[in-house]
């Protein structure tokens, strides 16, 4: 089946520092990508909708120019984290779906640490 | 994007059958339902989709009435294994369109 990988699957970083998270769709190419966040006990939050070639759609409360989203092939897209501080620590999952399937597919996510 | 509601949390034990409902009350006619299963600090992973009436495959069968207000995923025979946050949704099958996540469904399976 399709396969979404993330790179790196877990990262500690110092307050202040940015952090890229990249998202891979290995077998299939995807024009959109999906980026979620998830906090212990909870459930996923949609962030943003990483397009090919153009710019991203953030939701309602997501800073675009904290989380810089880059989607520069039609199987990469990159988070990076801003200048990061404690509240960002988190479990970041990106998803996408093949034009040719319904499901849609998830990355095993990211655990980033700020410290 | 229909909203969904599902109870909280559900505990079985092996060799059970488990059904776990949720209801969608405002599904659009474009909609599908989807069920995604997540253990802890992974991606979610994708169970089974259907429209209507019923699906079934090699992991679990998908219920669901004429009216497409409610759904209900059939787990047959759960093992330990099994124990894991399962989520209902909704949302049509267009490739830019983003699945939005409710509080899902834990289950427990005991030995």
């Amino acid at each position: 089946g399709a396969v979404v990988s993330q790179h790196p699957s877990r990262v500690i970083c110092k307050s202040g520092t940015s952090v890229k998270i990249e998202c891979r769709s290995l077998d299939f190419q995807a024009t959109t990508m999906f980026w979620y966040r998830q906090f212990p006990k909870q459930s996923l939050m949609l962030m943003a909708t990483s397009n090919e070639g153009s710019k991203a759609t953030y939701e309602q409360g997501v800073e675009k120019d904290k989380f810089l989203i880059n989607h520069a092939s039609l199987t990469l897209s990159t988070l990076t984290v801003t200048s990061a501080h404690p509240e960002d620590s988190s479990f970041y999952i990106c998803s996408a779906r093949a034009n040719s399937r319904n499901e849609q597919f998830f990355g095993p996510g990211t655990r980033l640490t700020v410290l | 994007l229909a909203k969904t509601t599902q109870p909280v949390s559900m505990d079985s034990y092996e060799g059970q059958e488990v059904n776990i409902t949720c209801s969608h009350n405002n599904i659009a006619t474009n909609d599908y339902i989807t069920w995604y299963q997540q253990f802890p600090s992974q991606g979610p992973r994708f169970i089974i989709q259907g429209y209507k009436t019923k699906v079934t495959n090699e992991v679990a069968s998908l219920f669901i009435p004429a009216d497409r207000k409610s759904s209900t995923l059939s787990l047959p025979r759960v093992s330990l294994s099994d124990t894991a946050v399962y989520y209902c949704l909704v949302g049509d099958n267009q490739a830019g369109t983003a699945l939005i996540f409710g509080k899902g469904t834990t289950l427990s399976v005991s030995s």
